[in-house]
């Protein structure tokens, strides 16, 4: 069973730009987390997408933005980058299943902004 | 909002030697859960705890929630270089479905020969 998977592991922009990352859930799961890790801030919630719909959002500014394809699928965009939005970005999913709570993370996005 | 204690930030031990991280929540978790993450990679899922007393164990670790639910600890016996890394707690906090988990800052382990 493949597990989570996100593209592009390493990508490098400059202030201004824009970034689409994306991730392919484990099958059958359809609840996609977005998870933001930095040295300073640790591992903060981004939001959370469960069949096609935003269930659940952090305190990120509204430059964070995600969505959820039917397929599970789900991209996270960050526009106008900052130097602070440097970080590991992890997505996991789950099942959504009553009682299957585990979360599953993929290996990671990490983006540097320059 | 929820903050998660871990302790300690960091950790150096002799191989062979046992180990004991904490984490500690003001209030009551719904779910806590133990990840493990090397450098720059995600997250291994290690064990989840949802009752008050619950232990778990999985080769050389084992978990405990306490009666309150507000801490728990990660205990590994005759630590192996294989679990140098960072463990992070995660805390459910509102409904238990992991929906919205809360980090502590994590615990560094180095584990030397």
């Amino acid at each position: 069973k493949a597990g989570v998977t996100q593209t592009p592991r390493y990508l490098i922009k400059t202030r201004g730009q824009q970034v689409t990352l994306s991730c392919s859930p484990i099958s059958g799961h359809r609840s996609v987390s977005w998870y933001q890790q930095t040295p300073g801030q640790g591992l903060q919630f981004l939001f959370e997408y469960f069949s096609e719909t935003q269930r659940n959002k952090g305190n990120f500014p509204g430059r964070f933005s995600g969505r959820q394809f039917s397929n599970s699928r789900s991209e996270m965009n960050v526009s106008t980058l900052e130097l602070g939005d440097s970080a590991l970005y992890l997505c996991a999913s789950r099942s959504g299943k009553s009682g299957a709570n585990v979360l599953t993370f993929g290996a990671g996005s990490r983006l540097t902004v320059l | 909002s929820q903050e998660l204690e871990q302790s300690p930030q960091s950790l150096i031990v002799q191989e062979g030697k046992n180990l004991t991280i904490n984490c500690t929540s003001s209030k009551t978790l719904y779910g806590l859960y133990w990840y493990k993450q090397k450098y720059g990679e995600g997250l291994i899922f290690l064990m989840m705890l949802q009752k008050g007393g619950e232990e778990k164990s999985h080769e050389k670790i084992t978990a405990k929630l306490d009666e309150k639910k507000q801490q728990s600890s990660l205990h590994i016996t005759a630590s192996q270089p294989s679990h140098a890394g960072i463990y992070l707690c995660g805390a459910d906090k509102t409904t238990g479905t992991a929906s919205k988990l809360t980090f502590g800052t994590g615990t560094r382990l180095q584990v030397t020969l």
